[in-house]
Parts: structure tokens; sequence; C-alpha cells
């Protein structure tokens, strides 16, 4: 049970380029989400699913696009990458989105746009 | 806008002892919390919630204290080991615009723990 595995692992971009990150959980949660994590700063939601086919906004989605075609995977699409988005990005699951589950993270992707 | 803080960016303690970590929280509507542990390198590691009918809950070496009145909750952790150091975030299930809860993180305690 590898339970969240994102990929890659690190990556860097020049701006103005574009990048997929991947997400794919085995646990058959219904909920899905990415984060952004900056120095000094808590984990910042970006979008996120409550199934397959749906996508929301989080707190800052500016920038980023997602898909969840699949109930297992949630993609993240940077389509013009910024200095700005340089980050660690996580993405987390959970059973259920009332916000009384425990999200479950994988180990994130690191992000350098140059 | 409500959030949750945390008081102490950096605890250091010595092995074998108790370690406590603080969090304050505003969001009186908030009905759940959680513990993260996040290593170097690593995605932060689900340690214990607790709902907000309960006062208090333990698991392996770790006791979550929340105190509604003032809005208190506390990460405790018994003789502490030197593969606890790392950084510790809670957070709440706070109701968004969308009337939605979803979970608000606060930016973490580093624990260093001295040999």
């Amino acid at each position: 049970n590898a339970g969240v595995t994102q990929t890659p692992k690190f990556r860097v971009l020049k701006t103005g380029q574009s990048m997929t990150l991947l997400c794919a959980q085995d646990m058959n949660h219904e909920y899905m989400y990415w984060y952004r994590q900056d120095p000094g700063m808590g984990l910042r939601l970006i979008h996120y699913s409550v199934g397959e086919g749906t996508t929301a906004k989080g707190e800052v989605p500016d920038g980023y696009n997602v898909s969840r075609l699949k109930k297992q995977n949630f993609l993240l699409g940077l389509e013009s990458a910024a200095p700005s988005q340089t980050s660690v990005y996580f993405c987390a699951s959970s059973t259920s989105g009332t916000g009384r589950q425990p999200q479950h993270f994988g180990d994130g992707t690191r992000l350098s746009i140059l | 806008g409500e959030s949750v803080g945390l008081h102490l960016p950096t605890l250091s303690v010595q092995e074998g002892d108790n370690s406590i970590i603080n969090c304050a929280y505003s969001n009186s509507a908030s009905d759940y919390f959680i513990w993260y542990k996040q290593e170097s390198g690593k995605g932060p590691q689900f340690i214990i919630d607790i709902r907000s009918n309960m006062d208090k809950r333990q698991g392996q070496r770790v006791t979550v204290l929340l105190n509604k009145t003032v809005k208190h909750l506390s990460l405790q952790i018994a003789a502490t080991q030197p593969g606890d150091s790392a950084v510790y975030f809670c957070a709440e299930n706070m109701a968004r615009d969308t009337g939605r809860r979803a979970l608000t993180f606060g930016s973490g305690t580093r624990l260093q723990v001295q040999p």
C-alpha cells in the first residue's frame, strides 16, 4: 500500500514553460487536494476535488489548473510557470470532505522556476 | 481573518524529556483539530486528531489537549527521542465561505531533540 505518490520529486523549469504534476492514491479516497508550501508558511490550498470529474478552487488557485479524470489520480498543471511558483507542492487525499477526517500526504514535488 | 497560529517557532529539548508544542486557534466554530509531523524532505505525517467534544486524546507517546475556553491546542510527546525531531503543524477545520469545512494549517514549530 503506497498511499499517496507524487511524481516527479524534483523539477527545474524556465519561466514560461509548462508542466504537469501527478498525484496518485491507492486508498480509494474520494477527496484529493493540492497544496503549496513556502518557507515559514503553512500549507496553502491550491485546488481540490470532491470526486472523479470534479474540481474546485482553493485559497491560491491563480496560475494553476487541475484535472481529476480518474478517482485515483489528481493532476496539477502550470501552463506558464512564473518564479513566484517556486515552491514545494504536496498532494493529499481523504475519505471525506467534511473536514473531520485526516488528510494523507505525499512526499512532495520540489519545483524551481528560473 | 481567523487563523491557526503557534506560540513558539523552535523548541529544543533534551532526549528523554517530555515535549509540549502549543497552538492557538481563534475560530470558535472549528470542531476538529489535527497534529502533523513533517520531517525534512517528507510530506506531513498524521500524528493524532481530536474532536471538539473531547478535551484529551492519547496515542502512542503522544497526547493532544484541547482547551476550548482559551482556544488552545497542545501536543505532548513523552520521552522525546531523536527521531521526534521535525516540524509539527496543527490544523483546524474552518468553515469556508461556501459553507464547506477545510483544514487550515499553522506555520509550524520546529522540535529539536538534543542527545
